[in-house]
Parts: C-alpha cells; sequence; structure tokens
C-alpha cells in the first residue's frame, strides 16, 4: 500500500515552544491530508482536513491559530502546534487518500508522540 | 452526520478460536465502510472496506467482514485468533455525501495464548 511518512515520531518540548509534525506522501499525490488527534484509550479525532494550496478546514472546537497547517505541496502537510502547552500533549496522527474519490481507504502516518512538560 | 459504535471495549479471545469485533455505524445514505488496525504507539493501518458488491469482504491477515444493511453492522471477523492480532481495531464510516470518515471508539483485542 501507500506510504505515509510522519516525523517526528517523538517530541518532548517546554511549555510555550512550537513544534512542527510533519507529514509527507512517499510514493504517491496527495491533494487532501487529514490531521488526528488521539487521547490514551481513545478513538482519533479529526482536527483538520488540509488541503494544498489553499487553507485547512477545521472541526468545530479546534483552534486554528493553535494548530496551524500548511499544505504546501502534493506531498508534504505540516501542523504546527503553537505556545504549546501540557494540555497539548497527545499523539497527532496524519493520513492521505490517494485520488479525489470517497471510495479510497485512507493511508495513516506513524504518528507524533507530543510531549508538552 | 455519520456515526460508528464498537460496544465492546475489550475483546479476549484464547488463540486459535474465531474472533469477532463489531460495529454498527449510522449514515444517511450508502456507506463506505473500513478497519483499521493499530498497534502500540503506531499509525494505522488498513484492513479492509466495504464499498459495494458482495457483502462479505476479504481482506488482510485474514481477515474479513460482512456487511449487514438490515441491521447496519459491519462486523469483522477471523476464524482462527493469532497472538500477534492483539492490538486496537477501528471500525470507520464515510458518507457518500461527505468526506469525513467518522471512526468508532477502538476496540482492545487481546488473544490469549
Amino acid at each position: 500500500g501507500a506510504v505515509v511518512s510522519q516525523h517526528p515520531s517523538r517530541v518532548i518540548c517546554k511549555s510555550g515552544t512550537s513544534v512542527k509534525i510533519e507529514c509527507r506522501s512517499l510514493d504517491f499525490q496527495a491533494t487532501t491530508m487529514f490531521w488526528y488527534r488521539q487521547f490514551p484509550k481513545q478513538s482519533l479525532m479529526l482536527m483538520a482536513t488540509s488541503n494544498e494550496g489553499s487553507k485547512a478546514t477545521y472541526e468545530q472546537g479546534v483552534e486554528k491559530d493553535k494548530f496551524l497547517i500548511n499544505h504546501a505541496s502534493l506531498t508534504l502537510s505540516t501542523l504546527t502546534v503553537t505556545s504549546a502547552h501540557p494540555e497539548d500533549s497527545s499523539f497527532y496522527i496524519c493520513s492521505a487518500r490517494i485520488g479525489q474519490g470517497f471510495t479510497g481507504e485512507l493511508f495513516f502516518g506513524e504518528g507524533s508522540r507530543l510531549t508538552v512538560l | 452526520a455519520q456515526s460508528v459504535a464498537q460496544p465492546e471495549d475489550q475483546v479476549n479471545v484464547a488463540e486459535g478460536n474465531p474472533l469477532t469485533v463489531k460495529c454498527t455505524y449510522s449514515v444517511s445514505g450508502n456507506p463506505y465502510l473500513f478497519w483499521y488496525v493499530q498497534y502500540p504507539n503506531r499509525g494505522l493501518q488498513f484492513l479492509l472496506k466495504y464499498i459495494t458488491g458482495d457483502n462479505l469482504v476479504k481482506g488482510s491477515y485474514g481477515f474479513e467482514a460482512e456487511f449487514n444493511k438490515s441491521q447496519t453492522s459491519f462486523h469483522l471477523k477471523k476464524p482462527s485468533a493469532l497472538v500477534s492480532d492483539s492490538a486496537l481495531y477501528f471500525c470507520a464510516v464515510r458518507d457518500r455525501g461527505n468526506n469525513r470518515l467518522a471512526f468508532g471508539k477502538g476496540n482492545q483485542v487481546v488473544v490469549i495464548p
């Protein structure tokens, strides 16, 4: 299947700093990527839909200024957690789908574990 | 909006026994249904999907799932569980009218040697 690479896999930062997480589709072009957040023993919560060349679409309750998403190319989307606080500590996962149709499955990155001290 | 229910938090099964992970869904129209598996501190891996056609779908690692429209269910099954099948399993549904994929809360499967 298609490969989605996510980096870094783990990051520890101090409160108040910003952290950037990258999501790359390695062998296909992804016009749309999705960012999820997962709390321990809970499901994935969709944070935003990242659209190449345009603004991301955020889900209700997700702060746009807190979680900056940039989709600069067909193979790269980035999530920046700005002024991180301990409550932002979580497992962040990106995904991408091949093609425009709704029938395709999502391919997920390996996730990024963010710990804010 | 579409939604998924995975009623059991954890499923315990002895190695070699049949494994079933339950999923029911709610959508406004015809659904696209998916199963994913997640190992600790890893992303999700695609197992199988139902789009149209045969209600019994076969997927990766010997898993299969049956789409039942009348019961709005898409239960995941494996005839003989392996210890390596121990993981977190997510059912997901996409309404044909929108781009969002809704996930269930996940089921922890524990296969006992």
